[in-house]
């Protein structure tokens, strides 16, 4: 939505290297998460942040509420992390735990 | 494990006929939404529900209703289905602020 600029739209990537997903908020969000959509259409959860950053294998994120901002950054990237990469954010002001996502990611990982 | 089932996995239907999209979570959460994702689109949020017996209106409702008979059940009904609500329907669950969605595999849904 239109709280949420996710960027880039699409991202090509060599096998063995890395890049960075970002995704910008209108305003202060209570928490971030990420999540990878595979091949088979299901959305896997990749990390939930409230603060800070947090790493699981080659993959990190990070999320700064005042500075409206979460990134997640994959290094050596492998053939398997091709998918659609999205970021949910929950909007501190509605109260309603409700989520509101960017427009994703389509990431190829090439050979 | 969280677990969130939606069925049916896929469905056809014709414009103006019913469907009703069916979505169980054995999380013992409290909230359960329904997001339609389009091709190019983020997912977007068209019914939730924090307590059974109550639905609420989520940010695209229009032509859609909701039903939360008991805890672990959501469901999305379209009651005259149109050629605009072909996408893909995903079901989460959450236990609320600050806890993480739990997504349902999805269901593709094709009006023609």
């Amino acid at each position: 939505g239109d709280q949420v600029e996710q960027s880039p739209s699409a991202l090509s990537l060599h096998e063995g290297t890395g890049s960075a997903l970002r995704c910008n908020f209108t305003t202060t969000m209570r928490a971030v998460q990420w999540f990878r959509k595979n091949s088979r259409g299901s959305l896997i959860n990749l990390f939930y942040l409230a603060s800070g950053t947090k790493e699981n294998g080659r993959l990190k994120s990070a999320f700064d509420s005042k500075e409206r901002y979460s990134t997640l950054h994959i290094r050596d990237a492998q053939l398997e992390d091709s998918g659609t990469y999205f970021c949910a954010a929950e909007d501190f002001n509605t109260g309603n735990y409700k989520y509101v996502f960017g427009a994703g990611t389509r990431l190829k990982v090439i050979a | 494990e969280a677990a969130v089932t939606q069925s049916p996995r896929s469905k056809v239907a014709v414009t103006g006929g019913k469907v009703t999209l069916s979505c169980h979570q054995t999380n013992n959460h409290d909230y359960m939404y329904w997001y339609r994702q389009d091709t190019g689109h983020g997912l977007r949020l068209i019914h939730y529900s924090y307590v059974a017996d109550s639905t609420e209106k989520g940010d695209i409702p229009d032509g859609y209703k909701a039903s939360r008979p008991s805890q672990e059940n959501f469901s999305l009904i379209l009651e005259l289905a149109s050629l605009s609500q072909t996408a893909v329907y995903f079901c989460a669950s959450s236990g609320g602020s600050a806890e993480t969605l739990y997504f349902g595999s999805g269901t593709r849904l094709t009006v023609l």
